[in-house]
């Protein structure tokens, strides 16, 4: 699976925008990116999933960049409860011996009042 | 409906006591994986079941580490002589259809357990 890279922490206002980033250069046409969040003392939470075009539930919107090599992760409107460690992996879906997930470190976003 | 369960939570443990975590994963999921968590870190791949049959155990730290799922539903990770390095959040994760079907294959996780060895 492609490496990515994440700055390790962000701040956001409650009520604005958060947007993560993730670096993702050496991603195979195959190869899904994917995002999970951990809530302190909690396990991790799937967020969202693309391949290239940008995906939106009711969780996040997805931004992929045309080149696929970069993306965002757009929280609309961020609360309190937000605050986690965001991770981006990038995988292949339903791809055999690519099962596991891979992550990273992260990025621990903190929502401010 | 009902999410992972892990139990327990929490558990201390004697170095050299062996362990025993419980894993029950959303009814009907045929994945399950095991994962390995220290502190600051992102989690780590140790073993993954499909039904009842252990695909791959690459991850598992050492042969002091046993993972069984014998009637393809809830799984246990066995700790023998338990090490101070051990010490751990201990995931689990399951998904609805095995890795080789399409991109629903979501994992959903458990809350972990805890391990602290003394």
């Amino acid at each position: 699976d492609a490496k990515t890279t994440q700055p390790p922490s962000m701040d956001c206002a409650e009520g604005r925008a958060a947007n993560l980033p993730c670096n993702h250069s050496t991603i195979s046409g195959n190869e899904y990116v994917y995002w999970y969040r951990q809530i302190h003392s909690q396990g991790p939470q799937y967020i969202i999933h693309g391949l290239k075009n940008n995906e939106t539930n009711e969780m996040a919107s997805l931004i992929i960049t045309e080149d696929r090599k970069s993306s965002t992760l757009i929280l609309p409107h961020a609360t309190l409860r937000d605050t986690a460690v965001y991770y981006c992996i990038v995988r292949v879906a339903g791809g055999g011996s690519n099962y596991k997930l891979t992550f990273g470190k992260g990025t621990l976003l903190t929502v401010n009042p | 409906g009902a999410g992972v369960s892990q139990s327990p939570r929490y558990k201390v443990a004697k170095r050299g006591q062996d362990v025993a975590l419980r894993c029950d994963p959303i009814s009907g999921h045929v994945s399950l994986f095991w994962y390995q968590q220290a502190l600051g870190q992102g989690p780590e791949f140790l073993t993954y079941f499909q039904n009842e049959a252990q695909l791959d155990k690459s991850g598992l730290p050492s042969d002091r580490f046993f993972a069984e799922r014998p009637e393809g539903s809830v799984s246990t990770l066995k700790i023998q002589r338990t090490q101070q390095e051990d010490s751990a959040v201990y995931l689990c994760a399951s998904s609805q259809l095995p890795p080789r079907g399409s991109v629903t294959d979501t994992q959903y996780f458990g809350p972990g357990t805890r391990l602290t060895v003394l």
